[in-house]
């Protein structure tokens, strides 16, 4: 089935030590997001990738970058991470927005959890 | 400035009650509105969507309506099942560029058999 793959699941990583997670889309789809969720809260959208180009959100740390290679693939670098950051990494897919009026759903994966020791 | 308002949980029901969870909306501009779900450790499902005033979305018997007057898309089930417990968040989506995603803080609702 087309879907959003995320890997790993679950990753554990060093406090400093940077640290990529991945996600990619068989859906063909032209933009790519990734989201942060903190436990009880609802996902936060670090950037988004619409075909190659890279939209920051204004509240995102510079700690957080992302590569997109080709169609469906899609990184999160993490470069020096922080306590703060443990949290669930959402990556989302969705078609441009036929009609104008963003109505086309975004497809999540399950995500990855991480954790900073 | 656009942003969801959904009823607070947790939400707790017993097996085949009746559901609502409220969600209301302030935006500029004529959003699609959504309802997503999370089951625990996994990743937001598209759960159903209308993309106009007075549009039904409806799916594995949830519905909402599209209410323009009202500023709502108020999530119903008329009886629902132990798997329907989850997080449901409800979303609106704004074309700013690309297609943009505003959540409501999530309902948790847990149905005991």
């Amino acid at each position: 089935d087309a879907m959003v793959i995320q890997n790993p699941r679950y990753q554990v990583t060093q406090f400093g030590k940077p640290v990529t997670l991945s996600c990619s889309q068989t859906l063909n789809h032209n933009v790519m997001y990734w989201y942060q969720q903190k436990s009880s809260q609802a996902p936060k959208l670090l950037f988004h990738y619409y075909d190659k180009d890279f939209n920051n959100e204004a509240d995102t740390p510079d700690n957080f970058q992302s590569r997109r290679p080709n169609t469906s693939f899609c990184f999160l670098d993490i470069r020096s991470p922080g306590l703060g950051d443990a949290a669930m990494y959402l990556c989302a897919t969705s078609r441009d927005g036929a009609g104008g009026r963003g109505n086309q759903p975004q497809h999540f994966g399950d995500g990855t959890r991480l954790s900073i020791l | 400035g656009n942003s969801v308002t959904q009823m607070e949980g947790p939400v707790t029901l017993s097996e085949e009650a009746f559901l609502t969870i409220n969600c209301t909306y302030t935006a500029t501009g004529y959003p699609s509105l959504f309802w997503y779900v999370q089951y625990p450790g996994e990743g937001l499902q598209l759960l159903l969507k209308a993309t106009k005033a007075d549009d039904k979305g409806s799916n594995k018997g949830f519905e909402a309506t599209y209410r323009k007057e009202t500023t709502s898309f108020h999530l119903e089930k008329g009886s629902v099942q132990v798997s329907d417990s989850a997080v449901y968040f409800c979303a609106l989506g704004l074309l700013q560029g690309a297609q943009k995603l505003v959540f409501g803080q999530g309902t948790r609702l847990t149905i005991n058999p």
